[in-house]
């Protein structure tokens, strides 16, 4: 069973900030989410990689397999990105996600 | 585009009575997911088709949840009988396949009484 940890589990910050939120998983995958959930809402994905790094805006991910670990990145940070940030990981191709406990994020003007 | 539907989106029972949750996939989508997430938890995978077969539903507590995909469109997640613990947002979430990105529905938060 894969076992993901993110870090840090609360994190407030100063609009304009960058920010980084880690995941570290441990067993071998296929694939890794990166997730994005806001208070009483849905969940939208943001990223799914399996290797190297993607853009999309002002976000950033980013995977080492080696070293079974993940980073999302938030530059330029600004209140509308408060919510929390979920890692989820695929072991085998017909697998569900195994997910993370998620990242609450605020980011305050 | 439509997204995943799902309904109803607030449900208040009492322990020992039943529920069912209905989720409309996206159009063309194969592959169907429910989750369970409790309040500060990620969630957690109860159930996955591909079309109307089960892919995996090892962590689908089988004595009390059931869920089928007639026709391998519509879903209903039931549960017979509730029990405080399965207070929680239930998740529907579809891909066109295993490998896809997951389109998540707005969720069914269930209070059990």
């Amino acid at each position: 069973k894969n076992e993901v940890e993110q870090s840090p589990q609360n994190l407030t910050a100063q609009e304009g900030e960058f920010i980084t939120i880690n995941c570290s998983y441990s067993v071998g995958i296929s694939a890794l989410h990166w997730l994005q959930q806001h208070p009483g809402g849905g969940i939208v994905s943001l990223f799914m990689l399996s290797s190297g790094k993607k853009k999309h805006g002002r976000l950033i991910a980013t995977i080492n397999i080696q070293e079974k670990h993940s980073s999302l990145h938030i530059t330029a940070s600004h209140p509308r990105d408060s919510a929390v940030y979920i890692c989820a990981v695929r072991v085998g191709g017909a697998d569900g996600l195994t997910f993370g406990k998620g990242t609450h994020l605020i980011i305050q003007p | 585009e439509a997204g995943v539907a799902q309904s109803p989106r607030y449900k208040i029972i009492e322990k020992r009575q039943s529920v069912a949750f209905w989720c409309n996939p996206i159009s063309g989508h194969a592959t169907l997911y429910w989750y369970q997430q409790i309040l500060g938890q990620g969630p957690k995978l109860l159930i996955q088709f591909q079309n109307n077969g089960v892919v995996d539903d090892s962590q689908l507590p089988k004595d009390r949840f059931s869920a089928e995909r007639l026709k391998g469109v519509d879903s209903t997640l039931k549960i017979q009988p509730a029990k405080l613990e399965d207070s929680a947002v239930y998740l529907c979430a579809s891909s066109l396949g295993y490998t896809n990105e997951q389109f998540f529905g707005p969720g069914t938060r269930l209070t059990v009484l």
